[in-house]
């Protein structure tokens, strides 16, 4: 596709209800990465992939998150048990080579709100 | 333990002005320095990035300078516009082993046409 896209736009979910967020990266993009921005924050580092390996997980804050690219492309973000102090935006970022100064292109987010 | 330091949180410029926002860091190994614009219901954008070793890049009406002995950068906007009303992020990244990108809390620019 033309740009990273991700899905749903918004997500509204109850206290204790798993949830999935899908980030479909460039084309071709070797790294993907996904980072929470709560609002007024600038976004914060949860986890990267380079092709469908994980290479750093440490920015994730707890067992009930965790994140998967099984064939090297789309990346999927799961939650359980979603608390309210989950709820902010979640984007997704790619790049293309995998080096680590490559630009980072973000996404449109996936909004989250735990009732 | 906030990293990078960000000011001011947001910043008011008429038309034709120029808006400054700063940045501060501490640690030392980080070596990009990159600044991202948002605008409002999209993802930040890549405006502007510098690497230690030079101590100002420009890109059109935008330019880093880069202080590493204090440690700080600052993003200058010559000739602000209207269409320039974003957020700003600054953020630092160590390229070793270890690739976040961490992040300053944003300044939001409003340009007074």
């Amino acid at each position: 596709g033309a740009g990273v896209s991700q899905s749903p736009r918004y997500k509204v979910t109850k206290r204790g209800q798993d949830v999935a967020l899908r980030c479909d990266p460039i084309s071709g993009h070797v790294s993907l990465y996904w980072y929470r921005q709560a609002l007024g924050q600038g976004p914060e580092f949860l986890t990267y992939f380079n092709y469908e390996a994980q290479q750093d997980k440490s920015g994730l804050p707890n067992d009930r998150f965790s994140a998967e690219r099984p064939e090297g492309s789309i990346s999927t973000l799961t939650i359980q048990r979603t608390e309210q102090r989950d709820s902010a935006m979640y984007r997704c970022a790619s790049s293309a080579s995998g080096r680590a100064l490559d630009e980072q292109f973000f996404g449109p987010g996936t909004r989250l709100t735990v009732l | 333990q906030q990293q990078v330091k960000q000011s001011p949180q947001s910043l008011i410029v008429q038309k034709g002005g120029i808006s400054i926002i700063n940045c501060a860091y501490e640690n030392t190994a980080f070596d990009y320095f990159p600044w991202y614009q948002q605008f409002p219901g999209k993802g930040p954008a890549l405006l502007i990035a510098i690497r230690p070793d030079v101590s100002e890049k420009k890109e059109g009406r935008f330019t880093i300078s880069f202080n590493k002995s204090a440690k700080q950068f600052s993003l200058h906007i010559m000739d602000s516009q209207p269409g320039d009303s974003a957020t700003y992020f600054c953020a630092v990244i160590y390229a070793g082993n270890n690739r976040k990108l961490i992040w300053g809390l944003g300044t939001s620019l409003a340009v007074n046409p």
